[in-house]
């Protein structure tokens, strides 16, 4: 059973417009998300994260939203970038043990 | 700038055959990761090590596989005997182990097994 799920395979966006990228958990005992993201032939890289106890983060283009009562966090990315095409896993851990469990990415395809 | 480095990086073999992967883990990271990647699956946990010792395995089939930190520069990864379904991109990751401090990972493996 998926603990951490990106419902969407693939998203296709333009240059310039915002690309949302979704994810949904069931465990509650998640209290720090994380985005990776992965470029081909290549292993993930940590872009951004965020703890419970926040519902917003904001790096440069990239912020990640979260709504710990529908278990649901968001990356927005604006502008997008060709660039930023690549592979998005959203991953989830609980306190002190730190094991984050990932979900199966999305792709996402900027067009320039 | 400190990288994972992951060997082989792609490995072709026949079913039955031995599958050594090697880690060597970012110098000074205590907390090592092996996930493997799947198109079904997404990114699976296989095994965790913390200091070298094994704390969490429960992700990898223990009749076939089996991994091991001989050292704090070197993790494997061996699958004895081999099959077609374990093909996959294999990722080793290391982490400080502190708070919530992310993951690094290597480039991975690429395992073809015919």
């Amino acid at each position: 059973d998926q603990q951490v799920k990106q419902n969407s395979p693939s998203l296709s966006v333009q240059e310039g417009r915002i690309s949302i990228l979704n994810c949904d958990y069931t465990n509650s005992m998640f209290d720090y998300f994380l985005w990776y993201k992965k470029y081909p032939a290549e292993g993930p890289t940590f872009l951004i994260s965020i703890s419970s106890i926040k519902d917003k983060n904001e790096d440069g283009r990239f912020t990640v939203f979260l709504n710990k009562s529908a278990k649901h966090l968001s990356l927005h990315i604006v502008p997008s970038q060709p660039g930023d095409s690549a592979v998005y896993f959203c991953a989830a851990a609980s306190g002190g043990s730190y094991i984050p469990t990932f979900g199966r990415g999305t792709s996402l395809i900027v067009h320039p | 700038d400190a990288r994972v480095t992951q060997t082989p990086r792609h490995k072709v073999t026949e079913m039955g055959q031995e599958v050594t992967m090697r880690c060597q883990p970012i110098l000074g990271h205590n907390t090592v990761f092996w996930y493997r990647q799947t198109m079904m699956q997404g990114l699976e946990l296989l095994a965790y090590f913390r200091n070298r010792a094994p704390l969490d395995d429960s992700g990898m089939p223990k009749d076939r596989f089996s991994a091991e930190m001989p050292d704090a520069t070197l993790a494997t990864l061996k699958i004895q005997p081999s099959e077609p379904r374990d093909s996959a991109v294999y990722f080793c990751a290391s982490g400080t182990g502190l708070g919530n401090s992310p993951l690094h990972f290597g480039n991975g493996t690429r395992l073809t097994v015919t």
